[in-house]
């Protein structure tokens, strides 16, 4: 079975500091694939990154920056230099490649980020 | 339009009215999904249809029913629903070419079930 844990429920930061938002996950499965998507209040998930599990290369995508650790089944997302708009739920999410589970994303319960002006 | 839409984004139904949930897609992919978001609960995913057809059915009430009459559009079709049903339904899509292509979601629709 696959799981995602995504420990921290609620983080609140004040503008301009960085945050990492933390994803463990469980899988039996060799070949995956890693999401991260971002909620903002209008409801719409928005597609952040997907990450397939044979590349570890850490990610960094304008403020944006991923590090895949597979020896530690992590995949944390930092925001450095933090703004008001960055303020959504976040959710990790993972899919098997192969299986029964194929295809079929299992979401973590999200992370709510505020950031204080 | 472009990404994925849904129509209404607000529903208020009683438990004995039918209700249908549309969701279109403009980005040409073969597969769509529908999930649930409860408060205080994970992403529930519910049904997914790849080319048309449906490849699963995650356990859902048949009070709820899909329909995918082509790739482009999906529906959600309710009927005699519960207050446990109200949620945010979340419709996505993907390029169905891989199985765990990267979703697209819509703006969800905000059910309230009285």
């Amino acid at each position: 079975a696959q799981k995602v844990t995504q420990a921290q429920t609620e983080i609140s930061v004040v503008e301009k500091e960085d945050v990492t938002l933390d994803c463990v996950y469980e899988t039996r499965d060799t070949t995956y694939y890693l999401f991260w998507y971002k909620q903002p209040p209008s409801g719409e998930l928005v597609f952040l990154i997907r990450r397939n599990s044979f590349d570890e290369q850490n990610e960094i995508s304008g403020r944006y920056s991923w590090n895949f650790q597979k020896s530690t089944s992590s995949f944390n997302f930092t925001i450095t230099a933090s703004q008001v708009v960055d303020s959504a739920v976040y959710f990790c999410a993972l899919s098997e490649a192969w299986g029964t589970n194929a295809g079929k994303s299992t979401f973590g319960d999200g992370t709510t980020l505020t950031v204080k002006p | 339009e472009t990404g994925v839409t849904q129509t209404p984004r607000h529903l208020v139904m009683g438990m004995t009215n039918k209700k249908s949930l549309k969701c279109e897609q403009h980005l040409g992919h073969n597969a769509m999904y529908w999930y649930k978001q409860s408060a205080k609960k994970p992403l529930e995913l519910m049904f997914v249809y790849n080319f048309k057809e449906q490849t699963e059915n995650n356990s859902v009430p048949s009070r709820f029913s899909p329909e995918c009459p082509n790739s482009s559009h999906l529906f959600l079709h309710l009927h005699t629903l519960q207050p446990e049903d109200s949620a945010l339904y979340l419709c996505a899509s993907s390029p169905g070419r891989e199985p765990a292509d990267t979703q697209y979601f819509g703006p969800g629709t905000r059910l309230t079930v009285l």
